[in-house]
């Protein structure tokens, strides 16, 4: 199983609005990642999970909140968000192994969020 | 970060060979060199990567400067499907973390 799946893949939510994003994978990869992407642009890096501990934060806004509850699941926490953070949002998973080359990112869907 | 440069798009006619090319002037000895791309309304994919030496693989070929201040990815026979945006990345040694570049987007014309 080579598949990272986020759910939902389209969320409308307004500023006042509490939501989660939800990813998962099964390819026992132990870094994490979530990306944001606006349209025509290419994705930035938000945080970075390794081994379940946040390991990068980009400076990104505390309306923001990852959290990654076990090594397959990783979750981000909506609040307050603003309309220009209507986004899509990417999550992804590699191999926790800075010593190999490798280490392809797996990258899932996508969930298209617009905040009203 | 080290960053990379890409043109904007590039057009290409299908069954023909496309190379992409990438400047990474700033590239220090330790980055490695990725190519990902990203078809419509997908997240991104793994095409290639390499540090020094050219690479190939059943998708696509790496050709790297001596230097490594710029690559090329070469699409040996461009399709349909091809078409996407193509990111080239540096990723150091020292995290899996990755910087995307403004990639370039890849029409194919039947």
């Amino acid at each position: 199983d080579t598949e990272v799946t986020q759910t939902p893949k389209h969320l409308v939510m307004g500023m006042t609005n509490k939501k989660s994003l939800k990813c998962e994978q099964h390819m026992g990869h132990r870094a994490m990642y979530w990306y944001k992407q606006k349209a025509k642009k290419p994705p930035e890096l938000m945080f970075v999970y390794s081994y379940e501990k946040l390991s990068i934060n980009e400076s990104v806004p505390s309306r923001f909140s990852p959290e990654c509850p076990n090594s397959s699941l990783l979750n981000l926490h909506l609040h307050a968000l603003q309309p220009e953070d209507s986004a899509l949002y990417l999550c992804a998973s590699s191999q926790e192994s800075r010593q190999n080359s490798y280490n392809e990112q797996f990258f899932g869907p996508g969930t298209r969020l617009t905040v009203l | 970060d080290a960053k990379t440069t890409q043109p904007n798009s590039m057009e290409s006619n299908e069954e023909e060979p496309v190379h992409l090319p990438c400047n990474h002037s700033t590239i220090s000895g330790t980055d490695y060199i990725h190519w990902y791309r990203q078809l419509p309304s997908q997240g991104p994919e793994y095409v290639i990567h390499g540090l020094t030496s050219n690479v190939n693989n059943r998708m696509a070929s790496l050709a790297i400067a001596e230097d490594r201040k710029s690559s090329t990815l070469i699409l040996h026979r461009a399709t349909l499907r091809d078409a996407a945006v193509y990111y080239c990345i540096l990723r150091t040694n020292t995290g899996n973390q990755f910087y995307f570049g403004t990639g370039t987007s890849l029409t194919v014309i039947p």
